[in-house]
């Protein structure tokens, strides 16, 4: 079946260093992937998603390359913030796994100043 | 805004009793989920639904039924919980928009059974 690995959290970084989280996937097909944020106290908000191969997503300054070849999704930023502290999720939708999304589990950012 | 809401927010219950969360949207959309948040298994599917009064299993559904009688609202029952159904509970929605379906969440339910 379809799972996804992630890299263990906590990160800790200081305010404008540069952020990888690593995200690697197991899946028949072609599946859409996904990176969400879920800031203390709230929901998971949708973060960047690509679809295809070699797509990549981008939103508030993180990016993500979907690299088919080494089934990777690897979210980025070049300047982190104290505001971007939270938990970030890969997922992954499709690919043999019908329609439900198959999650990370999870990787905890905290930003210092 | 994916016009989700999720009551109640937060409960505590009893072993042995009954529970119902509900999650209510707003824009008519097909599919329905509900996952549980568990520190270490990232978000994992309970049940989910792809029409009025039709649902089907996740892979953590022992224990939870669910019902959808009318497009908006999809149940979440525990018949009788236990405190290894203390949780996060978040329901979600697929937007489909061409070959992309993307799920969008609810602000979630932090369930306690003690």
């Amino acid at each position: 079946g379809n799972s996804v690995t992630q890299m263990e959290g906590p990160v800790t970084l200081s305010e404008e260093a540069f952020l990888t989280i690593n995200c690697t996937y197991t899946a028949t097909g072609y599946p859409s992937l996904f990176w969400y944020v879920q800031y203390p106290g709230e929901g998971l908000q949708l973060l960047l998603k690509a679809t295809k191969a070699d797509d990549k997503g981008s939103n508030k300054g993180f990016e993500a390359t979907y690299r088919k070849e080494t089934t990777s999704f690897h979210l980025e930023k070049g300047s982190v913030q104290v505001s971007d502290s939270a938990v970030y999720f890969c997922a992954l939708h499709g690919g043999g796994g019908g329609n439900k999304l198959t999650f990370g589990t999870g990787t905890q950012l905290k930003v210092e100043l | 805004d994916a016009g989700i809401t999720q009551s109640p927010r937060h409960k505590v219950t009893e072993t042995g009793t009954p529970v119902t969360l509900r999650c209510h949207q707003t824009e008519n959309h097909r599919y329905m989920y509900w996952y549980r948040q568990d520190p270490g298994h990232g978000l994992r599917l309970i049940h989910y639904s792809y029409g009025v009064k039709d649902t089907d299993k996740g892979e953590v559904s022992d224990g939870y039924s669910v019902s959808r009688s009318k497009t908006e609202d999809f149940l979440l029952t525990l018949e009788s919980a236990t405190s290894s159904q203390t949780s996060v509970y978040f329901c979600a929605i697929s937007v489909v928009a061409g070959e992309s379906d993307t799920q969008y969440f609810g602000p979630g339910t932090r369930l306690t059974v003690l």
